[in-house]
């Protein structure tokens, strides 16, 4: 089993309308965890990270479920700019902050 | 703020080769990291250093994959000699510490034919 799971999708949906999609990790251990965001043919940037009571920003909201292991992210209202791939990101303090990536979730918002 | 800085951005070479990236950090950011990303992959971390020492390597093929930070500021990773399969796009990133957010450069893009 990956350490870090993604449907890799994609995922496509009709603008303005709500998308969700979550990420599984396999160590319980870990205890940071981040959503990034990735561009065709660029680098991946910080979206926001994921706290254990769940956070918001903007259109954003990120979940974590640490009981089922898995953290989740949540767009509304799409946007035609949010096509992009989405990485889950989980970081293992106790490893020394080795941070593992999933393979990413590929949104593309359609008119 | 300049951010992470990346030479080449693109290299083409055959294989059994020698090749070698180049990253420097942005200015006073201690940890860096040298990620493999290969088409519809997500990035895979090669090496992580802290100023001038390794953290973590572990995933690192050191019969064929090198990497130094000898001053703790700008740092070279050299892969020699290549194979068709580390055909990828190597990122750097850099954070201020262990915990903090990592800032990407935009990359090198291999082709190993």
């Amino acid at each position: 089993r990956k350490e870090v799971e993604q449907d890799p999708g994609p995922f496509n949906v009709p603008e303005g309308a709500t998308v969700a999609f979550n990420c599984t990790y396999s160590n319980s251990a870990s205890q940071s965890f981040f959503w990034y965001r990735q561009d065709c043919r660029k680098e991946p940037k910080l979206l926001m990270s994921v706290y254990s009571s769940g956070n918001e920003d903007g259109r954003f909201t990120a979940q974590l479920n640490r009981a089922s292991q898995y953290i989740s992210l949540l767009i509304r209202d799409s946007k035609l700019s949010d096509s992009a791939t989405y990485l889950c990101v989980v970081n293992m303090v106790a490893a020394g902050n080795k941070l593992t990536f999933g393979g990413g979730t590929r949104v593309l918002v359609k008119p | 703020e300049a951010g992470v800085a990346q030479s080449p951005r693109y290299k083409i070479i055959e294989k059994r080769q020698s090749v070698a990236f180049w990253c420097n950090p942005i200015s006073g950011h201690a940890t860096l990291y040298w990620y493999q990303q290969i088409l519809g992959q997500g990035p895979k971390l090669l090496i992580q250093f802290q100023n001038n020492g390794v953290v973590d390597d572990s995933q690192l093929p050191k019969d064929r994959f090198s990497a130094e930070r000898l001053k703790g500021v700008d740092s070279t990773l050299k892969i020699q000699p290549a194979k068709l399969e580390d055909s990828a796009v190597y990122l750097c990133a850099s954070s201020l510490g262990l915990i903090n957010e990592q800032f990407f450069g935009p990359g090198t893009r291999l082709t190993v034919l």
